[in-house]
């Protein structure tokens, strides 16, 4: 079945960096973008990034921008998302989302990233 | 960036008993918005896309309307396992933005 699963997430101080991954299957990773959203404890959702389905073009959300990369292992069929310079302001659950143009049909069950001293 | 406006921030209602929530954007959307339903330590899930279509397996008593600014999710007979948080988000243009939400409480 179509499943994403992420996995990264834990406990970093401010300052720190993470890599956040998101394993695909049960569809043909290539032929779709992918994104990245969070959600903040008790919070609503904040779209983060963007890949597309070859690469080719990537999106950050102004929160980020500067401090994410996005990436995507075809061999894998995998994406990524490096976080850097984190911030108390970046916990949250984060979840990756298959993108089909824009609405986000398949999710992930998301992986908790805490930011800490 | 477009920010998106949904009321009522909670609903309270009966199961069997209808609903509508609301999403409104800041600019036209044009039809590019999705609805997502969020139950408890889960995470979303895609009801609704372009304004209307409903996602595959979401059953017919779920039904979104609106085009530009203002839209509409309806749910014709509540059933116990709709009581959840909704969220609309447009993506008409970047950054992708969300609702606030609208919690379901019966």
């Amino acid at each position: 079945q179509v499943q994403l699963v992420e996995s990264g997430g834990g406990l970093v101080k401010p300052g720190g960096s993470l890599t956040l991954s998101c394993a695909a299957s049960g569809f043909t990773f290539t032929d779709y973008s992918m994104s990245w959203i969070r959600q903040a404890p008790g919070k609503g959702l904040e779209w983060v990034s963007y890949i597309s389905s070859g690469s080719s073009r990537t999106k950050h959300a102004d929160s980020v921008k500067g401090r994410v990369t996005i990436s995507r292992d075809y061999v894998k069929n995998s994406q990524y998302l490096q976080m850097n310079s984190l911030r108390a302001e970046d916990t949250a659950v984060y979840y990756c989302a298959r993108d089909l143009g824009g609405y986000l049909d398949v999710w992930g069950q998301g992986t908790t990233v805490t930011v800490s001293s | 960036e477009i920010v998106m406006t949904q009321s009522p921030a909670t609903l309270s209602v009966s199961p069997g008993a209808r609903a509508t929530l609301s999403c409104r954007a800041s600019q036209s959307v044009s039809t590019n918005l999705a609805w997502y339903q969020q139950k408890p330590g889960q995470a979303p899930s895609l009801l609704i896309y372009r304004a209307s279509t409903r996602a595959t397996g979401i059953p017919a008593r779920f039904s979104g309307s609106g085009s530009g600014t203002e839209f509409t999710l309806t749910i014709s007979s509540l059933q116990s396992e709709d009581f959840a948080v909704y969220f609309c988000q447009q993506y008409n243009d970047w950054p992708y933005t969300f609702g606030q939400g609208t919690k379901m409480e019966i």
